[in-house]
């Protein structure tokens, strides 16, 4: 699986828009993006994955550039409680193993 | 619903002992996935099991197994436990062997002394 590259940490202001980048640049064709985030004491939750297209659930917002190799996952209107570390991941789907890199640290501050 | 739920959810041991941690999947889930996290780190994949069946296992030594039961519940073993193994134990639970979705339990807090 192709391996990732994330700032180690980021603050956000509580109620704005939490942008959190992700670089992918060895991502093959058929590698899908994965974020999790895993909030202090707890398991890692999934959040939203795409393999092309920008993705939207309720949770988040993926935007995959055109050449696939950065995403930004977009919390669009942060509350203190997204307060976590936020895993950027890329794998295929051949099985369901995930490789967890560091991580973006996001602190929402009031 | 239940969510994943594993147990102990705590647990001491000492330099050269065994220790045997567990996990209830989702409801249907027949995927059963485990994740060692040692403390500042992302979670580092141990083994996948799917119908009872080994479908992955990570760069751990041999000293480190699991199984599958027939009720898609899984057990992780660890022999010989080292102060290294200190960890918090995730598994993860999906509906198949290669599902977009999975979700973690808990965990187990393992210390080693």
């Amino acid at each position: 699986d192709a391996k990732t590259t994330q700032p180690p940490s980021m603050d956000c202001a509580e109620g704005r828009a939490a942008n959190l980048p992700c670089n992918h640049s060895t991502i093959s064709g058929n590698e899908y993006v994965y974020w999790y985030r895993q909030i202090h004491s707890q398991g890692p939750q999934y959040i939203i994955h795409g393999l092309k297209n920008n993705e939207t659930n309720e949770m988040a917002s993926l935007i995959i550039t055109e050449d696939r190799k950065s995403s930004t996952l977009i919390l669009p209107h942060a509350t203190l409680r997204d307060t976590a570390v936020y895993y950027c991941i890329v794998r295929n789907n051949a099985g369901n193993m995930l490789t967890f890199g560091g991580g973006t640290r996001l602190m929402v501050k009031p | 619903d239940a969510g994943v739920t594993q147990s102990p959810t705590h647990l001491i041991k000492t330099r050269g002992q065994h220790v045997t941690l567990r996990c209830s999947p989702i409801s249907g889930h027949k995927s059963v996935s485990w994740y060692q996290q040692v403390l500042g780190q992302g979670p580092q994949f141990i083994f996948q099991y799917y119908e009872k069946e080994e479908r992955g296992r990570g760069n751990f030594p041999d000293r480190f197994s699991a199984r599958q039961f027939p009720n898609y519940s899984s057990e992780l073993n660890v022999n010989a436990l080292l102060l290294g193994d200190s960890a918090l134990y995730l598994c993860a639970s999906s509906l198949e062997a290669a599902s977009y979705e999975q979700y973690f339990g808990p965990g187990t807090r393992l210390t080693v002394t």
